[in-house]
């Protein structure tokens, strides 16, 4: 099964700055990796995703790259802003050819104006 | 936009009591899902459906839960004789296919008394 860990748990970043989460994967064949966030009281919603045969991908102010060599996947905001404020988790299939998704523990990222 | 919807929003109960929290999935979606998250932590698996059987299920979905697609439209997850433990945010999703993004409810936040 997936074991998916992910860093940091609390980031705190400043109004126009850029913010980086991190979490690496176990399942060498996991190919779906996407991003929830999640305000406040309220589901978690797919920001962005990424499928296994591509290096990067772009959103506006959110991207994603993925390493399948160390098996580890970023994502990217760049001129945060306080609405970003949220709980960030990334996730991966629990098994091959699964949709079933195991989640990080997820990162409480704050931007400060 | 088309939504998945849950139904209530809270539910509080006495251990040893069962709860039935129900569900309406986006109506072209094939693929179902219940996650549960403990207030602070992070969103769990527990059981994903398809074709009107389960598909996948987690160690957290032992004999005393069990889900159910009654009708067309509605997906139901059953917890019998509920413990302590099982207080937390009940998340119904559904997707269209796989690796398809899973759009999630609003949860029912579920209180074991």
């Amino acid at each position: 099964g997936e074991n998916v860990e992910q860093h940091p748990s609390t980031l705190s970043v400043q109004e126009g700055d850029s913010a980086v989460i991190k979490c690496t994967y176990s399942d060498s064949a996991s190919n779906y990796f996407p991003w929830y966030k999640q305000e406040l009281g309220k589901r978690p919603q797919l920001i962005i995703d990424i499928r296994s045969n591509v290096g990067e991908k772009k959103d506006q102010r959110i991207a994603v790259t993925l390493n399948k060599t160390a098996k580890h996947f970023s994502l990217h905001i760049t001129e945060t802003q306080p609405e970003d404020s949220a709980v960030y988790f990334c996730a991966a299939p629990t098994q091959t050819g699964a949709n079933n998704l195991f989640f990080g523990t997820g990162t409480r990222l704050t931007v400060i104006p | 936009e088309p939504e998945v919807t849950q139904t209530p929003s809270h539910q509080v109960t006495q251990m040893g009591q069962e709860v039935i929290l129900r569900c309406v999935p986006i109506s072209n979606h094939l693929y179902f899902y219940w996650y549960r998250q403990i207030l602070g932590q992070k969103v769990e698996f527990l059981v994903s459906f398809y074709n009107n059987e389960i598909s996948e299920k987690s160690e957290i979905f032992d004999d005393q839960f069990s889900v159910e697609r009654p009708d067309g439209s509605n997906f139901t997850l059953k917890i019998r004789s509920t413990k302590l433990e099982d207080s937390a945010m009940y998340f119904c999703a559904s997707s269209e296919g796989l690796l398809n993004e899973q759009f999630f409810g609003p949860g029912t936040r579920l209180t074991v008394l």
